[in-house]
Formats: structure tokens, C-alpha cells, sequence
């Protein structure tokens, strides 16, 4: 069975500053990873998606991850937080041909102005 | 193309009532998903089907129950409500046959059992 953990709840950063969400899972078998935005009373919408080829993936709104296989990590990271940018972040794991996803618990981003 | 949409949008329910959450999409998407989001553990998945007539368990079925009479729709019903229940629910729905897997979400319905 595959699971996702997301280190701290809540991050605050000041804006303009580096954005940077912690993703780490376990899953037997190399898995798609996901990173996923919940902007407050919304649905989840997709902000990147790892599935193979390239580590380093861009994703909507300047956020960009990498797959780092040894580390199983799939750290989510923005250079310049945005006010906009203040929003509830899901990491993701789905093993591939699977039809799961399993979510971390979230981290929740505040940006000062 | 309006995606996942859910209705209704909130709902307060009486604990030992039922109510059905529909949930209907528009993109000819054989999975489809519900799951619901508490505080800080992230989404559970309750229920998903894999096309239409077919329908599994998911993490938290308990107190669930859904069918899936067509592509389109996946409604998911609760009998006799309990305050355990108080949350909010996400349908999405995905095509397992394009190469990405991604789920799409609808809003979502906020849900209370007093």
C-alpha cells in the first residue's frame, strides 16, 4: 500500500518569498505523483503531475517539483510567493494503471503581505 | 463543458436522516470517485466505480452506499446520519486510459449532522 506525508500543516511566508511544501511517500512500485490546490470553498485542482521522464516538472502559476527517487520525495516549491498563492496544497501518489489516489493530509499556505 | 458538478452545495441533516449527493459529469469518464475531507487528514476515499454498474469500496465505506446506473452519474447516499459524517464531499472522476490519470474534481458539498 502507497502513503503520502506532508511535513507541517501550515506554512506562512512572506510574500515575494520562496515557497517551498514537503512531500515524501512510500509506495511499492514507482508511482505517479501529484500536487493538487484547494482554494478556499473550492474543489481540488491540479497544479503538476509527475509521471515519468523528466524529474523536474513545471507546473501552473510558476510552482514547479521534483521527483527525487531516492529520497522519495516530491518536494512542491514557487521562488516568489504571491498573495494569490494562499491556498490549501495536497500531495498525491497514484500507482500507475491503478485507480486510487492516495493524499497527504495537506498543508495549508499563508502569505503575509 | 461544465466537468464535475455536485449538488447541493451544503446541506444540514438531523442525526438518523438520509439524503443522496449527486454527483454528475460531462467528460465520457468511465472512473469515477467520492470522497470526503476532514480537517487535516487530507481526502479519504469512500467509494469509486470503474464504469457504469460497477462500484467498490474504497478507504471509508462505512454508513456509504452508491450505484452507477450511467457514465455520467455516481450519486452517493447516506442512511441514518451520524455526526461522524460532518464533512465535505468531493465527486472527481478520471479516464485511466489517457496516459496522465488525473482526477477532476467537482466544488464539492458541505455537510452537517446535528
Amino acid at each position: 500500500a502507497q502513503s503520502v506525508t506532508q511535513l507541517g500543516s501550515h506554512v506562512s511566508v512572506s510574500e515575494g518569498a520562496l515557497v517551498l511544501l514537503r512531500c515524501n511517500y512510500s509506495s511499492s512500485v514507482p508511482p505517479y505523483l501529484f500536487w493538487y490546490v484547494q482554494y478556499p470553498n473550492q474543489g481540488l485542482q491540479l497544479l503538476l503531475k509527475y509521471t515519468t521522464g523528466a524529474t523536474l516538472v513545471k507546473g501552473i502559476n510558476g510552482f514547479e517539483a521534483e521527483f527525487k527517487k531516492s529520497e522519495t520525495s516530491f518536494h512542491l516549491t514557487k521562488p516568489s510567493a504571491h498573495m494569490s498563492d494562499a491556498a490549501e496544497y495536497f500531495c498525491a501518489v497514484l500507482i500507475p494503471w491503478g485507480n486510487k489516489l492516495t493524499f497527504g493530509g495537506g498543508t495549508r499556505v499563508l502569505v503575509k503581505p | 463543458n461544465a466537468g464535475v458538478t455536485q449538488t447541493p452545495k451544503f446541506r444540514i441533516l438531523k442525526i438518523g436522516q438520509s439524503m443522496t449527493l449527486q454527483c454528475t459529469q460531462d467528460m465520457n469518464h468511465n472512473y469515477m470517485y467520492w470522497y470526503r475531507q476532514d480537517p487535516g487528514m487530507g481526502l479519504k476515499l469512500i467509494y469509486y466505480s470503474v464504469g457504469a454498474g460497477i462500484t467498490d469500496k474504497g478507504e471509508v465505506p462505512n454508513g456509504y452506499n452508491v450505484s452507477r446506473s450511467t457514465t455520467e452519474d455516481f450519486p452517493l447516499r447516506l442512511e441514518l446520519a451520524a455526526p461522524s459524517q460532518t464533512s465535505v464531499y468531493f465527486c472527481a472522476s478520471s479516464n485511466p486510459a489517457s496516459l496522465t490519470d488525473t482526477q477532476y474534481f467537482g466544488p464539492g458539498t458541505r455537510l452537517t449532522v446535528l
